[in-house]
This record gives structure tokens, sequence and C-alpha cells, in this order.
């Protein structure tokens, strides 16, 4: 079992549509990083959160600590979200870039 | 300025053969990482660099791997004596600080194919 865990692999969604890609982990963890990576292959960083709830633009973070689980919204999908998006988890006490990755949710929206 | 540049940008080499890649972090970040993502996998943590110290190497798969950081700035990843199973792209990324809130910030990586 991997220590971060995706769901769902595989997203398909129409566009406007509210879309929800969840995380779950089983370490203790210092940070949560919400990535995404484009079809060329470049990685954008678009949430580090330790607590509670971070919103930016159409996208919103959350993380339940208690829980070990993490989701990241988009609100009002737009085909330009197309990509996958990816959970890292830096391990508690780790440097913050030593992280452990999920395999990623494949996201297609159509128009 | 710049975001981060890595370089080359596709590598073709012949097993046995050694490699080096480049990377230049965004100026005045002190920290440093390399990753690698083989086809069809997740990414992996390679090494951290903390200005031109490597606080954590556990991620490198063997001693084939090394990486130095000069200047606070480049740092180069090298690969001795190639096999097939290194041909994956090797990400770096920065950030201005090691720990707290530094956001990540990536290259574009380096495709690395060994026939």
């Amino acid at each position: 079992k991997n220590e971060v865990e995706q769901s769902p692999q595989n997203l398909t969604a129409q566009e406007g549509e509210f879309i929800t890609i969840n995380c779950s982990y089983s370490v203790g963890i210092s940070a949560l990083h919400w990535l995404q990576q484009h079809p060329g292959g470049g990685i954008v960083s678009l949430f580090m959160l330790s607590s509670g709830k971070k919103k930016h633009g159409r996208l919103i973070a959350t993380i339940n600590i208690q829980e070990k689980h993490s989701s990241l919204h988009i609100t009002a999908s737009h085909p330009r979200d197309s990509a996958v998006y990816i959970c890292a988890a830096t391990n508690y006490g780790g440097s913050q870039g030593n992280l452990i990755f999920g395999k990623g949710t494949k996201l297609s929206v159509k128009p | 300025g710049a975001g981060v540049s890595q370089s080359p940008s596709n590598k073709v080499t012949e097993k046995g053969k050694d490699v080096e890649l480049r990377c230049d972090p965004i100026s005045g970040h002190t920290a440093l990482y390399w990753y690698r993502q083989r086809l069809g996998q997740g990414l992996e943590f390679l090494i951290y660099f903390q200005g031109n110290s490597a606080p954590d190497k556990s991620g490198l798969p063997s001693d084939r791997f090394s990486a130095e950081r000069t200047g606070e700035s480049v740092s180069t990843l090298t690969i001795q004596r190639t096999q097939q199973e290194d041909s994956a792209v090797y990400l770096c990324a920065s950030s201005l600080s090691g720990t707290g809130n530094s956001p990540l910030h990536f290259g574009n990586g380096t495709r690395l194919t060994v026939t």
C-alpha cells in the first residue's frame, strides 16, 4: 500500500462541472502539496498546506489532519484544467522537498 | 527573473556512458531538489540541497548517482555507467528556503533515454 493514495486515477468531466480529487496518506506529515502537471510535463505547485483550507481562484484545497485526508476542488471546470493533479506529502521532520508522491489523477475536461 | 532552468531538455546516451544534467534554480533560492519520473510512474525524490550542502541524499538509487551544487546556485546531477532503467525525466525544483511555507518551483525537466 502506497503511503500517499489518490482517487480517482482518471476523471472525465464536462466543462462547468465541480470536480473533487481526494488524497489520503498514512504517514505523519508536516505539509501536503498539490501539484499540477501539464501534458508537456511541466509541474506547477498549486498549494502547500498543513491545516485548514486554501483558495486560489477556482481552486480550493482542504486538509483534515485527524483523518489524514486532503481534497482538491475545482469549481466551474474548464478544458484548460485538463492535467494530471498530484498529491505529495512532506514527512514530518523531513526536508520540505523530500516528498512522498501519489500516483496522480488524470483529469480531462470536455467542452 | 527567470524560473528554474534545466539542460539539456533531452539527452540520449548509450548504456555505460556517464551523463551530467544541469539545473539553474531561481536566483536567491537556497533549497534545491532533484526528482525522477519514470515513464508511467510517479515522481520520486532523489536529493535535497540547502545551500551547497546535501543534508538529505536518501533518494539516490545507487552509488552511480551523485550530485553537487556550487555557489549556492547551479546544481549538476551525474549518473555514471548509465543503465536502461535510468531512462526517465529528471526534474529539478527550488524554493526560497527548505522549511516553512516556501512553495516549490519546478523546471521543465531533462528527458534521459539510455539505449
